[in-house]
């Protein structure tokens, strides 16, 4: 089983519409999740971390279940600026190292 | 702003030759970490160096050494480069567990 799996998409969605991904992970003991974008080309960037009480940022709402061990992004009034792969990230317990993800791809068209 | 810069975007190699990739941050970060990215393998931890002289090998350090000698800068060496080594290279330095990332340099070794 991979350490973070995600659905590599892509997701083609509409402007306006709603999406959401999942992500989850093998480890029980991770404590600090995050979503980053990256845009064909570039680098990573950080998008928002994951609380246990779910948290929101304008469009953009995360959540965790730490008892399936999975994350969630949910993603509202998509714009065509949203089209980008999203990076599903979990820390290595008792490290600062990351393990990324593959990404889920996300493409909005008009 | 956290500031990664990385010393070129697009780097072309002849196989055995030693290459050299520079980063640079300038927000007093104590760990900076060197991944390579590969489409279908996602973000992959070459090393990691969380004080100036300090490093720890991550997933895929064969083939590669690091060097840090000053706190801002943490350098990737290819001793002698191989067409395998081919990929994005890219730099991160972080803040607790987030991280922040440079550039990228697109790395073809012929």
């Amino acid at each position: 089983r991979k350490e973070v799996e995600q659905d590599p998409g892509p997701f083609n969605v509409p402007e306006g519409a709603t999406v959401a991904f999942n992500c989850t992970y093998s480890n029980s003991a991770s404590q600090s999740f995050f979503w980053y974008r990256q845009d064909c080309r570039k680098e990573p960037k950080l998008l928002m971390s994951v609380y246990s009480s779910g948290n929101e940022d304008g469009r953009f709402t995360a959540q965790l279940n730490r008892a399936s061990q999975y994350i969630s992004l949910l993603i509202r009034d998509s714009k065509l600026s949203d089209s980008a792969t999203y990076l599903c990230v979990v820390n290595i317990p008792n490290t600062d190292k990351l393990i990324f993800g593959t990404g889920t791809r996300l493409q909005v068209f008009p | 702003d956290v500031k990664v810069t990385q010393s070129s975007r697009y780097l072309v190699k002849r196989t055995g030759e030693k290459v050299f990739l520079e980063c640079v941050q300038d927000m007093d970060h104590e760990n900076m970490f060197w991944y390579r990215q590969d489409p279908g393998l996602g973000l992959r931890l070459i090393y990691f160096s969380y004080d100036v002289k300090m490093k720890e090998k991550g997933d895929i350090p064969e083939g590669y050494s690091v060097s840090r000698e000053k706190k801002e800068r943490f350098s990737l060496i290819l001793e002698s480069a191989s067409t395998n080594q081919t990929s994005m290279y890219l730099c991160a330095s972080s803040f607790f567990y987030e991280q922040y990332f440079g550039p990228g340099t697109r790395l073809t070794v012929t």
